[in-house]
């Protein structure tokens, strides 16, 4: 059965600076892979998402993650983080055995300090 | 096009009693999946209905049930509640259900039980 591990449940990181937000999945079969964002008081929203080809994925707003299949990761990256990005962040998987389920991790909560 | 909409937002119980929450998916979506969102636990799945059938179920109690209407609306029960059942309820809709698929959510219903 897949599972997520998010290393870090609160990062703190200074306006302006780099941050990554770390997540391991266990699936033993082709995954799909996704990260959602909740802003305070409202649901979850769809950041990015990898279902094939390339293994480096982007967002609007200027996330990214990569796919490392060897390492079975998708840590989510951004060189310069706002205000505004402080969330929590959730990484989840879905994969071809149970397709229903989309499973989270317990969450990463992104402190942007000004 | 509305969001998922959630009712009621907030809601206080005691022990013992139960509840009913209720959410309506995007116009279109045919699918709909229930989380519940704790502190500890993080994102815990619950169940997803397609077309009035019931595709998954999480690992969680008989307490806890779910029905999907002709119309795509759900509802979800919880019946002789405890203290460990505070949590937000989410409710996330798609289009369709299994394949690696963007889930919908939406705010959530906070659930205290007193």
């Amino acid at each position: 059965a897949q599972s997520v591990t998010q290393l870090d449940s609160q990062v703190p990181v200074f306006e302006e600076a780099p941050v990554e937000l770390r997540c391991n999945y266990s699936s033993s079969v082709s995954v799909y892979l996704f990260w959602y964002v909740q802003y305070p008081n409202q649901g979850l929203q769809l950041l990015l998402k990898y279902l094939s080809g390339s293994t480096l994925v982007e967002s609007i707003n200027g996330f990214e993650a990569e796919f490392n299949k060897s390492q079975t990761s998708f840590h989510l990256r951004k060189p310069s983080v706002h205000i505004s990005d402080t969330a929590e962040y959730f990484c989840a998987v879905s994969d071809e055995t149970s397709y229903d389920k989309v499973i989270f991790g317990p969450g990463t909560s992104l402190s942007v300090i000004p | 096009k509305a969001g998922v909409t959630q009712t009621p937002r907030y809601l206080i119980k005691t022990r013992g009693q139960q509840v009913t929450l209720s959410c309506s998916p995007i116009s279109g979506h045919r699918s709909v999946s229930w989380y519940q969102q704790t502190p500890g636990q993080g994102l815990q799945f619950l169940f997803e209905y397609f077309s009035e059938t019931q595709r998954n179920k999480g690992n969680f109690p008989g307490r806890f049930s779910g029905r999907q209407f002709s119309n795509s609306r759900s509802e979800m029960n919880v019946s002789t509640l405890e203290l460990g059942d505070s949590a937000l309820y989410l409710c996330a809709s798609s289009p369709q259900a299994g394949g690696p698929r963007e889930l919908f959510f939406g705010e959530g219903s906070r659930l205290t039980v007193l």
